[in-house]
């Protein structure tokens, strides 16, 4: 069971284009994080949201955390060709769960020049 | 400050074998988790240790299993392998204080199961 639903699987765009990736569940998750995956190495943290409604901005990029803490988006201003790689959303849970991560399935993103 | 390092990095067994993979957590971190990365089921928790305790377990059957040594690292074990096994293991270590702390993931072991 894929407790954390992260659409679109795939997404092949332009460089300059913006996007916005989702991330949903039925749960409620103490904190929500987002990874950047590269072939070849392990996902590497973006950002950690931890307050309902929060947003953080990186750079392009901005995290939103929804209002339940059960939903985020990433979204991506003007996409680089560098951006290129698996996004991964993950889910903590609160209490003793501290150190065990619930992936969503990934978004793979192409940014052509 | 070095990484998170795996080793080794590339492993070809066949059905029925058994494999151990080790990960050497960043110096001063306490807390070690085993995640499966494969392309159709994604990123799964196996298992978290913490001061060479299982903490957390994740739903894979018990020939799956790991230990933690009193340096903090670590080691997996899989054995009876099956060819559904191959994927790319990955460790992650963390201080462990609190729900927001960062789990640094090491480059992964890429297992291989003829």
């Amino acid at each position: 069971t894929q407790l954390l639903e992260q659409s679109p699987q795939f997404l092949s765009i332009q460089e300059g284009e913006n996007l916005t990736v989702y991330c949903n569940s039925s749960s409620v998750f103490s904190s929500l994080q987002w990874y950047r995956q590269e072939p070849g190495e392990g996902p590497v943290l973006l950002v950690t949201v931890v307050t309902g409604g929060e947003v953080k901005k990186l750079k392009r990029l901005t995290f939103q955390f929804g209002d339940a803490r059960k939903d985020s988006s990433l979204h991506i201003t003007a996409a680089q060709p560098g951006d290129t790689g698996l996004y991964l959303c993950a889910g903590v849970r609160g209490g003793t769960s501290y150190g065990k991560l619930t992936f969503g399935q990934g978004t793979i993103l192409t940014v052509h020049p | 400050k070095a990484g998170v390092t795996q080793t080794p990095r590339y492993l070809i067994k066949t059905r029925g074998q058994q494999v151990t993979l080790s990960c050497s957590p960043i110096s001063g971190h306490r807390s070690v988790s085993w995640y499966q990365q494969t392309p159709g089921q994604g990123l799964q928790f196996l298992f978290e240790y913490f001061s060479e305790t299982q903490r957390n377990k994740g739903n894979f059957p018990g020939r799956f299993s790991g230990r933690q040594f009193s340096n903090s690292r670590s080691e997996m074990n899989v054995s009876t392998l099956e060819l559904g096994d191959s994927a790319l293991y990955l460790c992650a270590s963390s201080f462990r204080t609190s729900g927001s702390d960062t789990q640094y993931f090491g480059p992964g072991t890429r297992l291989t199961v003829l």
